[in-house]
């Protein structure tokens, strides 16, 4: 069946470093692909997604692109702040309704 | 727009008893699906309606279900609470289906004792 793996954490890093989470995926069909991130005491929310091979989706200075040929979608960002501490979560979503499949996060702390 | 909305926020539970949580979706959301989110096990998918109807379903036991009504708004139930059932249940809803993007609630933490 479709799964995620992605990077185990924790990752700390100091503000300002390069942030790369990874990200790989198998999956039957032709997927699109997310990064959904978890504030403390919430729900997720979506960062970025995309839809086809060599997409790449970005919001809040956070960047990823669809590999079709690596199967990843990896998560950068180039210089991170404390209030991106959370946990960040890589899924993919089949073709068709099949639900959200999650990889197990990654916990992000930036410290100052 | 409001967003999608989960009471409660907290629940406390002994084993053995039953619980209920709800969840409204964001307003012409016909998707609502609930996950289950441990710190072992990460983020499970339980199952998803679709206009009063479950079209997937994650492997857990029967002492979990699930309902939607008419408004899109649905609930779920865990009859004879394990402790193994604390957990931060999560609730997503969208337009088409869970291939398109999801927004999700803040979440109910049941905690079994």
């Amino acid at each position: 069946g479709d799964s995620v793996t992605q990077m185990e954490g924790p990752v700390t890093l100091s503000e300002e470093a390069c942030l790369t989470i990874n990200c790989t995926y198998t999956a039957t069909g032709y997927p699109s692909l997310f990064w959904y991130v978890q504030y403390p005491g919430e729900g997720l929310q979506l960062l970025l997604k995309a839809t086809k091979a060599d997409d790449k989706g970005s919001n809040k200075g956070f960047e990823a692109t669809y590999r079709k040929e690596t199967t990843s979608f990896h998560l950068e960002k180039g210089s991170v702040q404390v209030s991106d501490s959370a946990v960040y979560f890589c899924a993919l979503s089949d073709q068709g309704n099949t639900p959200l499949v999650f990889g197990k996060g990654t916990r992000l702390s930036v410290i100052a | 727009k409001a967003g999608v909305t989960q009471t409660p926020r907290y629940l406390i539970k002994t084993r053995g008893q039953q619980v209920t949580l709800s969840c409204s979706p964001i307003s012409g959301h016909r998707s609502v699906s609930w996950y289950q989110q441990t710190p072992g096990q990460g983020l499970q998918f339980l199952f998803e309606y679709f206009s009063e109807t479950q079209r997937n379903k994650g492997n857990f036991p029967g002492r979990f279900s699930g309902r939607q009504f008419s408004n899109s708004r649905s609930e779920m139930n865990v009859s004879t609470l394990e402790l193994g059932d604390s957990a931060l249940y999560l609730c997503a809803s969208g337009q088409q289906g869970p291939n398109t993007e999801a927004f999700f609630g803040q979440g109910t933490r049941l905690t079994v004792v």
